[in-house]
């Protein structure tokens, strides 16, 4: 199965700072069928950006998705207070089988 | 709305199994895969397996198979998935979530709640 590394493991930031999130497959992901998805203490996980660079329905366009290959990236513009949380990527390019990354928490500085 | 409705929490003793369910509505049940993941707690997430809803067909993650099942009752549009042989290392909150559309390869944009299930002697 594909191996997703995200770093960092925690970002310390502000609010209106910018974020860059990276997570690297250990074999590139089939026509890029990479997604991730913000998780807040206590909720399930929702889906931000498919296909390595779609945002999902109702997603700010302060979340933007990057890359190919092996390397993504996720950015998130400017932080807002509600921004702080666990970011996952998740590969289902490799089906029947999905895996995720470890997650990187975006936290307050 | 589309959403999915999942069974209130658990507590098992080890070596026994649990089933939790998970109730769709507001869309065509039959025509989304649907997907089982689970989180220990303070971890990450983890897939287990998918059931497409209109066969009944399934495949599950190579750490799970043959302990794992999924299964679905399309005349009240619900997944379950039963684990068996549980131990401690089995607590975890168990989410279902949605294909997020028609076909296979796609990624998950409705979740579940999430059931907590706790493996406690």
């Amino acid at each position: 199965d594909i191996v997703l590394t995200q770093s960092p493991g925690t970002l310390s930031l502000s609010p209106g700072d910018r974020a860059t999130l990276s997570c690297r497959a250990s074999q590139s992901v089939n026509s890029n069928y990479l997604a991730w998805y913000q998780q807040k203490p206590g909720q399930a996980p929702r889906l931000l950006i498919y296909g390595a660079s779609s945002r999902a329905t109702g997603i700010p366009d302060r979340f933007s998705g990057s890359g190919s290959g092996t390397d993504f990236t996720l950015t998130i513009s400017r932080l807002e207070p509600e921004d702080f949380a666990v970011y996952y990527c998740q590969q289902y390019g490799n089906s029947p089988r999905w895996t995720f990354g470890q997650g990187t928490k975006v936290e307050i500085k | 709305q589309v959403q999915l409705v999942q069974s209130g929490a658990e507590v098992k003793k080890p070596g026994a199994s649990m089933k939790v369910s998970c109730r769709a509505s507001g869309y065509t049940f039959t025509a989304y895969y649907m997907h089982w993941v689970r989180q220990a707690p303070g971890q990450g997430l983890e897939w287990m397996g998918w059931i497409n809803p209109n066969s009944g067909g399934t495949n599950y993650g190579q750490k799970f198979q043959g302990w794992v099942t999924i299964t679905r009752d399309t005349s009240i549009t619900t997944s379950y998935m039963e684990l068996t042989r549980l131990t401690s290392d089995d607590t975890a909150v168990y989410f279902c979530a949605r294909g997020a559309s028609p076909g296979l390869v796609t990624a998950f944009d409705i979740w579940g709640q999430g059931t907590m299930v706790t493996v406690s002697s």
